[in-house]
């Protein structure tokens, strides 16, 4: 069975300054691992993925995130914070089940990313 | 319209109503999902179907009755509801369920309040 631990459930940074989200995931077989945000009254949108390519992965809105299978952890970072990137982030693992028919997304309970001015 | 579109986008029920949630994909994908998210509490799915098919049925009462007419269509038929369900309901889609390389794509929600 799959599991993620989102460390965080609330970061605070000022506008400018680096962020770092974490997570740390637990699977029996080769994940895949997403991180999506989500803004107020939002759906999620995906802000990358890792598929077993390069393990530091960079996605829209100059987020990167770096696998580490030795310490099982997919950490989100950002050089720079801005007032947008406010948000509720959301660290997924997908593995496909013990059919293969099908893969199950497990979430994390989320961070809420707070970015003062 | 674009994307993963959710209607209604709020909705108040009673415990003995019948209400349905409806959920549209303009993206040409192949799989849809229910998700049930509540406050404090990890994302859950709820159903997955791909090519109309259902392959995932997570444990969820009977009283949700998903509905997947084509592959651009997802409804959840709901009756005799707890206030317990009321929570936000995602629906997303993605190209296919079976492969780990194609990301979803979620709509906005619909808030279900139950009482």
């Amino acid at each position: 069975a799959q599991s993620v631990t989102q460390l965080d459930s609330h970061v605070s940074v000022s506008e400018g300054t680096p962020v770092l989200l974490r997570c740390n995931y637990s699977s029996s077989y080769s994940p895949s691992l997403f991180w999506y945000v989500q803004h107020p009254n939002k759906g999620l949108q995906l802000l990358l993925k890792y598929t077993s390519a390069a393990t530091l992965v960079k996605g829209i809105n100059g987020f990167e995130a770096e696998f580490k299978k030795s310490e099982t952890s997919f950490h989100l970072t950002k050089p720079s914070a801005h007032m947008s990137d406010a948000a509720e982030y959301f660290c997924v693992v997908s593995v496909v089940n013990s059919g293969g028919s099908n893969y199950k997304l497990t979430f994390g309970k989320g961070t809420l990313l707070t970015v003062n001015p | 319209e674009t994307g993963v579109t959710q209607t209604p986008r709020h909705l108040v029920m009673g415990m003995t109503n019948k209400k349905s949630l409806k959920c549209e994909q303009h993206l040409g994908h192949n799989a849809m999902y229910w998700y049930k998210q509540s406050a404090k509490k990890p994302l859950e799915l709820m159903f997955v179907y791909n090519f109309k098919e259902q392959t995932e049925n997570n444990s969820v009462p009977s009283r949700f009755s998903p509905e997947c007419p084509n592959s651009s269509h997802l409804f959840l038929h709901l009756h005799t509801l707890q206030p317990e369900d009321s929570a936000l309901y995602l629906c997303a889609s993605s190209q296919d369920s079976a492969d780990l390389s194609y990301e979803q794509y979620f709509g906005p929600g619909t808030r279900l309040t139950v009482t």
